[in-house]
């Protein structure tokens, strides 16, 4: 089992609705979560940071972690065609060597 | 702003070559990290440093070795590269301490070996 799963997609939201990004993590140990947007031929850049049980808010973006289920997502409001991209979850332990291990991506396509 | 710089954006190397991938970042962040990057795959941990002169094997180490001989440059090196290490590579760094640090990435490097 990969620590981090995601689903690749290709996911399909119609402009202006949700899109959701979900992820799961089998390390426990995981302590901080990252969601990061990656362009076609670009680096990835960092969406949002989560690092306790609960929704984060920012802008049109909302991340939801899940301790108890290993669970992380993403969730896009009034999504735009400028957010199709892939989306990368990543989680880090803090104890010990801090590397950063990501999920394979989920493609997100948003259709005007 | 950080900036972590990726000297080589596009490289092609024949296949035996030694090739080095140089990254330098000038945040004065302890961890630097290199992975690769393909189709399905994700991103692959290749290497990271938490300090100078300090390494730890990441998920995929074969076939590389790395270098960190100032704080800021990490470098990755392909002994003798193949075929199948045509890839992006990513190089990346963030402070070690406290919890939820951003790990800032540079622009890639693109590598083809043939």
């Amino acid at each position: 089992q990969k620590e981090v799963e995601q689903n690749s997609g290709p996911l399909s939201v119609p402009e202006g609705a949700i899109a959701s990004l979900n992820c799961t993590y089998s390390d426990r140990g995981s302590q901080s979560f990252f969601w990061y947007r990656q362009y076609s031929g670009k680096s990835p850049e960092l969406i949002m940071s989560i690092y306790s049980n609960g929704d984060k808010e920012d802008g049109r973006f909302t991340a939801q972690l899940n301790k108890a289920s290993q669970y992380v997502s993403l969730l896009i409001r009034d999504s735009q065609p400028s957010d199709s991209a892939t989306y990368l979850c990543a989680g880090i332990r803090l104890q010990g060597a801090q590397k950063l291990v990501f999920g394979q991506g989920t493609r997100l396509t948003i259709n005007p | 702003d950080v900036k972590v710089t990726q000297s080589s954006r596009y490289l092609v190397k024949r296949t035996g070559e030694k090739v080095f991938l140089e990254c330098v970042q000038d945040m004065d962040h302890e961890n630097m990290f290199w992975y690769r990057q393909d189709p399905g795959l994700g991103l692959r941990l290749i290497y990271f440093s938490y300090d100078v002169k300090m390494k730890e094997k990441g998920d995929i180490p074969e076939g590389y070795s790395v270098s960190r001989e100032k704080k800021e440059r990490f470098s990755l090196i392909l002994e003798s590269a193949s075929t199948n290490q045509t890839s992006m590579y990513l190089c990346a760094s963030s402070f070690s301490q406290g919890i939820g640090n951003t790990i800032y990435f540079g622009e890639g490097s693109w590598l083809t070996v043939v």
